[in-house]
């Protein structure tokens, strides 16, 4: 049984650059969220994904955008990066419901130079 | 905004002593979710506490969600080296939004 996949790993980026990252969820879920971790910070709600429509949405500012495929798995795009940007980005996988117990994934380590 | 607060920020123990961890919330919470990131590593769920005044328990690890629903702590009994982590609470309001705590830090000295 799979857990939540991310790629890439790492990437790095210049600024004004954009970037799409993807997660695949654990197997047998349907909802995905995002979030952005920076340094020594907890993790940052960005989005929630759930019958690839974007159910909730966090303090991001329209440069981050997404969508979920009929699969489940999922993108994150970032627009126009920023240096404060630089973040690990978590993709988290649950079941239906927003309360639901929530898998992360490894992230990705995005750098933006 | 809503804001959840966790304290302290690092904490420092020899190993065998005990550990705690305090998250209060500005909000009350429908629910609210302990987890542990290695360093290097990725958050990984420990629990989930949905009633006032809930207390669980997962050997070590003692979870306790207060009675107004808006603070919560996680106490851990005869620390060992590996507990090394940052400990992160993160509450739900009812909608899909969680959010997180700034963590504690733990380090066990051996």
């Amino acid at each position: 049984d799979a857990g939540v996949t991310q790629s890439p790993t790492h990437l790095i980026k210049t600024r004004g650059q954009q970037v799409t990252l993807r997660c695949s969820p654990k197997s047998g879920h349907d909802t995905v969220s995002w979030y952005q971790q920076a340094l020594g910070q907890g993790p940052q709600f960005i989005f929630q994904y759930y019958e690839e429509e974007e159910r909730q949405r966090g303090n991001f500012p329209d440069r981050f955008s997404g969508h979920q495929f009929p699969n489940y798995s999922s993108e994150l795009n970032v627009n126009a990066l920023l240096l404060g940007d630089s973040a690990l980005y978590l993709c988290a996988s649950s079941l239906v419901a927003g309360t639901d117990t929530q898998y992360f994934g490894p992230g990705t380590r995005l750098t933006v130079l | 905004g809503q804001q959840v607060m966790q304290i302290p920020q690092y904490q420092h123990v020899q190993e065998g002593e005990d550990f705690t961890t305090y998250c209060n919330s500005s909000t009350t919470l429908s629910n609210i979710q302990w987890y542990k990131q290695r360093p290097g590593g990725h958050p990984v769920f420990l629990i989930q506490l949905v009633k006032s005044g809930e207390v669980k328990k997962q050997k070590r690890l003692t979870f306790q969600f207060g009675e107004a629903k808006k603070n919560s702590s996680l106490h851990i009994t005869a620390t060992q080296t590996t507990d090394v982590g940052t400990y992160f609470c993160a509450g739900n309001t009812g909608g899909f939004k969680t959010i997180f705590g700034a963590g504690t830090r733990l380090f066990v000295k051996a």
